[in-house]
This record gives structure tokens, sequence and C-alpha cells, in this order.
């Protein structure tokens, strides 16, 4: 079945920027999607389709994907940020399509 | 207001049954695919099973096959998840979310459902 990889943990200092990778075999012909967790609450979806955000996310959230690496970037972080990231594709030739990332635990300093 | 809400769950000895419920309200509920993620304690996001928009197709992970069921109802605009012979590996917490074509996000989440196997 398709694996993404995450980094476990990623940390930055306030204001600065956070870049939370997401690996995977020929994910540059998918689309990629990144869901934010906090504590005790419900994924919410933060950046679709590689790069755009739905309505009500503020534009320090965006995405990137290049080569077999999508990426979701935080700019000017503040402790608001600090939750658990999930990537997640649809992958069309595995048994289990629907797959996402191990998580990464984003730690504001 | 779009939203999904939960309901069903709670704490069930190894091989008993519970149903969890899903309600959608605010959107259009046959246009949607609907889907069952859950997460263990501690862990990451699993996707469980998908129903089609129009009930037709079903899908499971494989270590729910045979022992779950998902099914929908257009009047009462509710998915549901039927967990049968449950195991403590089965312990998580579920949640419904909508999808329109099998490649989007999962835009709407529900607020989460408990389940707790244990002896």
């Amino acid at each position: 079945s398709y694996v993404l990889a995450q980094p476990p943990s990623v940390s930055v200092a306030p204001g600065q920027t956070a870049r939370i990778t997401c690996g995977g075999n020929r994910i540059g012909g998918k689309s990629v999607h990144w869901y934010q967790q906090k504590p005790g609450q419900a994924p919410v979806l933060v950046v679709y389709d590689d790069s755009d955000r739905p309505s009500g996310i503020p534009e320090r959230f965006s995405g990137s994907h290049s080569g077999n690496t999508a990426t979701l970037i935080i700019s000017r972080v503040d402790a608001g940020d600090e939750a658990d990231y999930y990537c997640h594709l649809w992958d069309s030739g595995s048994d289990h399509p629907w797959v996402f990332g191990g998580g990464t635990k984003l730690s504001v300093l | 207001q779009v939203q999904l809400v939960q309901s069903g769950g709670g704490v069930v000895q190894p091989g008993t049954s519970l149903r969890l419920s899903c309600a959608a309200s605010g959107f259009t509920f046959g246009s949607y695919a609907m889907h069952w993620v859950r997460q263990a304690p501690g862990k990451g996001l699993e996707w469980v099973a998908v129903i089609g928009s129009d009930g037709s197709e079903k899908s499971y992970v494989d270590s729910v096959k045979g022992r779950f069921t998902i099914s929908r109802d257009r009047y009462q605009l509710t998915v549901f998840l039927e967990m049968n012979r449950l195991t403590a590996a089965d312990t998580a917490m579920y949640y419904c979310a909508r999808m329109i074509t099998p490649y989007d996000a999962f835009d709407v989440w529900g607020q989460g459902t408990l389940v707790s196997v244990s002896s």
C-alpha cells in the first residue's frame, strides 16, 4: 500500500516560517491535502489540492509540491498554530486508496 | 450551516457490536460520498470505510472487512457504521467526513465519537 512519510516533529520560533514535508512515491502526480488537528478536536482542512486554501483559513497557510515531496508552509507562526498536521492523498492504484501521513507535531518554541 | 453531527459510541466488551451515526445538515447530502476515519489513542489518522453518494459503492480497510458495514439513509440524511465482533484494536475516536470525488479533500468532519473496547 502507498506510504506517506512525515517528520514526527517540527519546531519553530514565533514569527518564523514552518515547513512540514510529506514524501511519497510519484506524489507529484497526485493532489495532496493538509489537515490541522489540535488536541481533543477533529481535523480541520487547511490546504487542499496542493496549495489552495479553504475559506476562513489564513493566508499564512500555503502549500507546495515538487518531485516526491509536498510541503505545508506556515508563515509568521504563532502559538495558536501548535498542533498536529497530516497530509493526505488518494492513490487510485492502492487497495487502501485514501492515505494519510503519520502526522507531524508542530511545536512553537 | 454545513455540519456533521455524530452519535453512538461508548465502552463495550470485546466481541460485541456498536453502531455509529453521522447526521448531515446544511448541504446536499446525496451529492457527497461519506467516509469514516479513525484515530487510535495517541496515533495518526486511518481511513476506515467509504460509501458512494448513491450508496451503491462501498469499500473498507482490510482490518474491518467482514466486520464493519457502512450504510446511508437519504431521508434521514445520515450515514451509519455498524461495527461487529469488536476487538481492542478497534478502540479509537471515529470521525465521519464528506468528500465529493475520490481525489478531493475531506472538507467537513464530524466532531468525533469515542469507541472503547475493553473487558
